[in-house]
């Protein structure tokens, strides 16, 4: 049973481009969130997918959006790229429906992405 | 939100029980108390989770003070795969998909 999946692994960009990150989540998971991972701190929070709406939204800009496909799988785009966007980004996913895994969020390996 | 409070590291011996403290003095009636750890170059993953009662699961067990002002996660025996950042964190909803919040966690070193 693949766990969550993200690509690509590494990234490069340069001040002001654009930049697309996906996720598919553990099988049978129906909500993904991202998170994004500073060197040296904890994750922090930007938003939730749960059928394809945003549900939960952290303290981030509008430039970091979102998209959740019907097979649950998702995107995080961030637009006019800044050198403090410089991260790992996270995503987890988890079901509301299975109730042996009901309190945890399962993550993946991350893509750092780096923003010259 | 609650906030947490955690050492930001601790020493431990291979094969010795391991206490990490989390103080979180203003922790509603609600709030569930999570423990996640992140290993070297992965992401987080799940350890435990409790609201008043002490718990346990096969990786670890939570002690939780009476007054749930603070809870310690107790690994039986580190092994060197235990070294990892282990973050508490208060979450108001018991449930998948609820945003987690972390601070900057306590850095585990396990000595061989």
């Amino acid at each position: 049973d693949a766990g969550v999946t993200q690509s690509p692994t590494h990234l490069i960009k340069t001040r002001g481009q654009q930049v697309t990150l996906r996720c598919s989540p553990k099988s049978g998971h129906d909500t993904v969130s991202w998170y994004q991972q500073a060197l040296g701190q904890g994750p922090q929070f930007i938003f939730q997918y749960y059928e394809e709406e945003e549900r939960q939204r952290g303290n981030f800009p509008d430039r970091f959006s979102g998209h959740q496909f019907p097979n649950y799988s998702s995107e995080l785009n961030v637009n006019a790229l800044l050198l403090g966007d410089s991260a790992l980004y996270l995503c987890a996913s988890s079901s509301a429906l299975d109730i042996s895994t009901y309190n945890e969020q399962f993550f993946g390996p991350g893509t750092r992405l780096t923003v010259l | 939100d609650a906030k947490t409070t955690q050492p930001n590291s601790m020493e431990s011996n291979e094969e010795e029980p391991v206490h990490l403290p989390c103080n979180h003095s203003t922790i509603s009636g609600t709030d569930y108390i999570h423990w996640y750890r992140q290993l070297p170059s992965q992401g987080p993953e799940y350890v435990i989770h409790g609201l008043t009662s002490n718990v346990n699961n096969r990786m670890a067990s939570l002690a939780i003070a009476e007054d749930r002002k603070s809870s310690t996660l107790i690994l039986h025996r580190a092994t060197l795969r235990d070294a990892a950042v282990y973050y508490c964190i208060l979450n108001y909803l018991l449930g998948a998909g609820n945003m987690l919040t972390f601070g900057g966690g306590t850095r585990l070193m396990v000595k061989p």
